[in-house]
């Protein structure tokens, strides 16, 4: 199994709206990634978790939390989000450690968000 | 300052017809090279990923190639097909350990019937 999944595919959520978007695969990767991706823009990075523990935080707003629940989860809760963080989220993953391989990254179909 | 240019940034050819995407980059320390063809809401999907001395690398119709002397990448693709039209993003991995990834805006490709 070489594939991340993610749901929902889409997500139309209020300002006060909390919601979770969950992350999930099973090639035993031990880096998982989620990645915020305007239009036509390339993904920037948010968080990065490395054996379970978060290792990067790219500085971004605390009404995203992310949560990795086991090797096999990551999840990112959403709480009073603002029209402007509508976009395309996408989780990766990765086989963690060092080297080149180590870190080719996977990625998922992505979450479509929309911000009413 | 770390960064990964493309070039053109959109791009229309008749199906059937080859085409070359260009990228380059200013990363360093240079780990590695990605190419990543991504459909419209959809996530990326690796196409070939190339290291300080590998020069090409093929995945079926696709072919990278990677100068790192002059930090220039190509990707040329063959003979295009419809389901080809998709954003191409060039991804350099930097870093002590390479994990940290320096994205170009891509290039967005259309094929014409």
């Amino acid at each position: 199994d070489t594939e991340v999944t993610q749901t929902p595919k889409h997500l139309v959520m209020g300002m006060t709206n909390k919601k979770s978007l969950k992350c999930e695969q099973h090639m035993g990767h031990r880096a998982m990634y989620w990645y915020k991706q305007k239009a036509k823009k390339p993904p920037e990075l948010m968080f990065v978790y490395s054996y379970e523990k978060l290792s990067i935080n790219e500085s971004v707003p605390s009404r995203f939390s992310p949560e990795c629940p086991n090797s096999s989860l990551l999840n990112l809760h959403l709480h009073a989000l603002q029209p402007e963080d509508s976009a395309l989220y996408l989780c990766a993953s990765s086989q963690g450690g060092r080297g080149t391989k180590h870190y080719e990254q996977y990625f998922g179909p992505g979450t479509r968000l929309t911000v009413t | 300052k770390n960064q990964v240019e493309q070039s053109p940034q959109s791009l229309i050819i008749l199906e059937g017809k080859n085409c070359t995407l260009q990228c380059n980059y200013t990363v360093s320390p240079f780990s590695n090279l990605r190419w990543y063809k991504q459909d419209t809401g959809r996530g990326p999907v690796s196409l070939t990923i190339m290291t300080f001395s590998e020069n090409t690398k093929s995945n079926g119709r696709y072919t990278a190639t990677l100068d790192a002397d002059t930090k220039q990448s190509s990707l040329h693709i063959t003979a295009s097909q419809l389901s080809d039209s998709a954003s191409y993003i060039c991804v350099v991995s930097g870093g002590l350990y390479g994990n940290k990834l320096v994205f170009g805006a891509g290039t967005i490709l259309r094929v014409k019937s």
